[in-house]
């Protein structure tokens, strides 16, 4: 099976910037995805990473190893808005691949002034 | 361009009874999938419909299934509720399955059991 693990919570202060691991275990490893989640909102897509390395977009930044089982996304300039659960979720192709993601229970954000 | 769109937002039903939740995807969108989030347990795939075929079926219990039509709105349903199916049932739209393509979330439907 799979198993994704990432920090419950994290306090960070406006205008620094905060890195949010995550870990995984799969046998089947076909892209790790970073969503954000306000407060009773919808996740949003924030990055997408199949190859190693460092995929950048604006503020936001994610990595990958594969070989270590590890990603991160990085935050930078942070802001109040930042504030949210951000969410690691990966793809197995030996379970279903497709759009069946495994996600970790997220990573509770919190800036502060 | 509207976004997925999921009904009811909210609905309250007691045990033992059942529920049907509706989904329509945004407009091209062939691929649908559902997801229920509890504060526990976060994000848990429950199916992935396409072209009106299950493709992908999570770890649950038979009481959960799901449809999708040839416009592509896809509805589940869950019967002989049980209180531990009181969750916020969200539904993911894309233009196909997998690839690099991001899921596009709805606002979910949230379900309490009494």
């Amino acid at each position: 099976g799979q198993n994704i693990d990432q920090p419950t919570e994290m306090t960070a202060t406006e205008g620094a910037i905060v890195q949010i691991n995550c870990t995984y275990q799969t046998s089947g490893f076909n892209g790790l995805f970073w969503y954000q989640q306000h407060a009773g909102e919808a996740p949003t897509f924030l990055s997408y990473n199949v190859l190693d390395g460092l995929e950048e977009k604006g503020r936001f930044s994610s990595f990958l190893s594969r070989s270590k089982g590890y990603s991160y996304l990085l935050l930078k300039e942070l802001q109040m808005k930042d504030s949210a659960s951000y969410l690691c979720a990966v793809r197995d192709l030996l379970t279903g691949g497709g759009n069946k993601l495994t996600f970790g229970t997220g990573t509770q954000l919190k800036v502060e002034l | 361009k509207a976004g997925v769109t999921q009904t009811p937002r909210y609905l309250i039903k007691t045990r033992g009874q059942q529920v049907t939740l509706s989904c329509s995807p945004i407009s091209g969108h062939r691929s649908v999938s559902w997801y229920q989030q509890t504060p526990g347990q976060g994000l848990q795939f429950l199916f992935e419909y396409f072209s009106e075929t299950q493709r992908n079926k999570g770890n649950f219990p038979g009481r959960f299934s799901g449809r999708q039509f040839s416009n592509s709105r896809s509805e589940m349903n869950v019967s002989t509720l049980e209180l531990g199916d009181s969750a916020l049932y969200l539904c993911a739209s894309s233009l196909e399955p997998a690839g690099a393509g991001e899921l596009f979330f709805g606002e979910g439907s949230r379900l309490t059991v009494l």
